[in-house]
């Protein structure tokens, strides 16, 4: 079993839709949490980063945390078809290496 | 504001050849990392760096791989004796002070494509 797990997708949603994007993790030892985007040959750019369970939020993006269920998602309201990229959750348990999910492939259709 | 810079952004060579990438952090970053990511899959963690001490090795990290970071800035990543199985993108990552024991969040270049033919 990997330490994370995230569906690849691919995902594909009109423009304007809300997107959600979910991954599960194993070890509860992780206390960090993140989202990256990644565009087409470019390096993963991070979009979200929370330590405790509960919501935050900037812009359009929304991550929630809810480590009683080793559950992370992103969702992304008011989708943009500059959205399109893979959304990779990352996960650590401090100041070591990430542990990334699979990363999920996103279109938004105009 | 630069952030992660990686040299060069792809790589060609034949197999059995050596190939060095580099990679210039954020100035401020004590801390750097190199990962791998093949096509579909989400980067794989190789090795870190505190300054110029090497504190983790994956167990991804064959023989024929070595990492520097001589005196706390670049670090470069040699592969030797180039195999099929070695074509992917190799990130590099940095972080920033970590003396308080807080986390800080870690920042990626560009990559290097490299290409075994």
């Amino acid at each position: 079993q990997k330490e994370v797990e995230q569906d690849p997708g691919p995902l594909s949603v009109p423009e304007g839709a809300i997107v959600s994007l979910n991954c599960t993790y194993s070890n509860s030892a992780f206390q960090y949490f993140m989202w990256y985007r990644q565009y087409s040959r470019k390096g993963p750019e991070l979009l979200m980063y929370t330590y405790s369970s509960g919501n935050k939020e900037d812009g359009r993006f929304t991550a929630q945390v809810d480590k009683s269920s080793k559950y992370i998602s992103l969702f992304i309201r008011d989708s943009q078809p500059s959205d399109s990229a893979t959304y990779l959750c990352a996960i650590n348990q401090g100041a070591q290496k990430l542990v990334f999910g699979q990363g999920t492939r996103l279109t938004i259709n105009p | 504001d630069t952030g992660v810079s990686q040299d060069p952004r792809h790589k060609i060579t034949k197999r059995g050849q050596n190939v060095t990438f580099r990679c210039d952090p954020i100035s401020e970053h004590n801390r750097l990392y190199w990962y791998r990511q093949t096509l579909g899959q989400g980067p794989e963690f190789l090795t870190y760096f505190q300054n110029e001490a090497q504190l983790e090795k994956s167990r991804l990290l064959s023989d024929r791989f070595s990492a520097e970071r001589p005196k706390g800035s670049f670090s470069t990543l040699e592969i030797q004796r180039t195999e099929q199985g070695d074509s992917a993108m190799y990130l590099c990552a940095s972080s920033g002070d970590h003396h308080t024991g807080s986390n800080q969040p870690q920042h990626f270049g560009d990559g290097t494509r490299l290409s075994i033919l």
